[in-house]
């Protein structure tokens, strides 16, 4: 099965920019979808489509896809940004299925 | 604004069946889209269970395919999700979310329901 890979986790000063990788093979080839997490909350879509945002997501959210490596991209950290996050494809090479990155912990120093 | 929210035991036994439903509001699940359950291990990343189309087609994640059954009730709006022969590694807080597509191939899930934790315990 398709497999995902995520830093456990990324640390970042406020004002600075965050960049959070999800490696796969030939990811480029494939849509990319990210979620934020916060304790105790349920996921919350920030990109989708590699580098689409829904709305209410503020712009310093952005997203990036190519090779093997998709790229989340989070300008002017805030401290409220602190949180875990999570990559999604969705593999249709066998089985159609969802697959989730092992999520990265964001911390804001 | 879609809303779903999750409901159903928060306590299930070994080897008996969990059963969850979600109930959908804002939004006529008859009108499409696909439908999907992921849950989320204390402490651990999330995992993709299964999407179900609202014409009752379903993906299942093949971990747990011969345990899973995801159904659909359009005329209570809301949709449902069984695992049987539960094991503490079950235990899980469980979300449903839309994934606002119409193919299989891109499916993002937004918006997702608050969660309902499930603890397999005797």
């Amino acid at each position: 099965s398709y497999v995902l890979t995520q830093p456990p986790s990324v640390s970042v000063a406020p004002g600075q920019t965050a960049r959070i990788t999800c490696g796969g093979n030939n990811i480029g080839s494939k849509s990319v979808h990210w979620y934020q997490q916060k304790p105790g909350q349920a996921p919350v879509l920030v990109v989708y489509d590699d580098s689409d945002r829904p709305s209410g997501i503020p712009e310093r959210f952005s997203g990036s896809n190519s090779g093997n490596t998709a790229t989340l991209t989070i300008s002017r950290v805030e401290a409220g940004d602190e949180a875990d996050y999570y990559c999604q494809v969705w593999d249709s090479s066998s089985d159609h299925q969802a697959v989730f990155g092992g999520g990265t912990q964001l911390t804001v120093l | 604004q879609v809303q779903l929210q999750e409901s159903g035991p928060g306590l299930v036994k070994p080897s008996e069946t969990l059963s969850l439903t979600c109930a959908v509001s804002g939004y006529s699940i008859s009108s499409g889209y696909y439908w999907g359950w992921i849950r989320q291990p204390p402490g651990k990343g999330l995992e993709w269970i299964g999407s179900i189309y609202h014409s009752g087609s379903t993906y299942y994640n093949p971990s747990l395919k011969s345990r899973v059954t995801i159904s659909v009730d359009t005329s209570k709006n809301q949709f449902s999700l069984k695992l049987s022969s539960v094991t503490a590694a079950d235990t899980a807080v469980y979300y449903c979310a839309r994934s606002p597509v119409e193919v299989p191939g891109s499916n993002w899930f937004d918006p997702w329901g608050q969660g309902t934790l499930v603890t397999v315990s005797s």
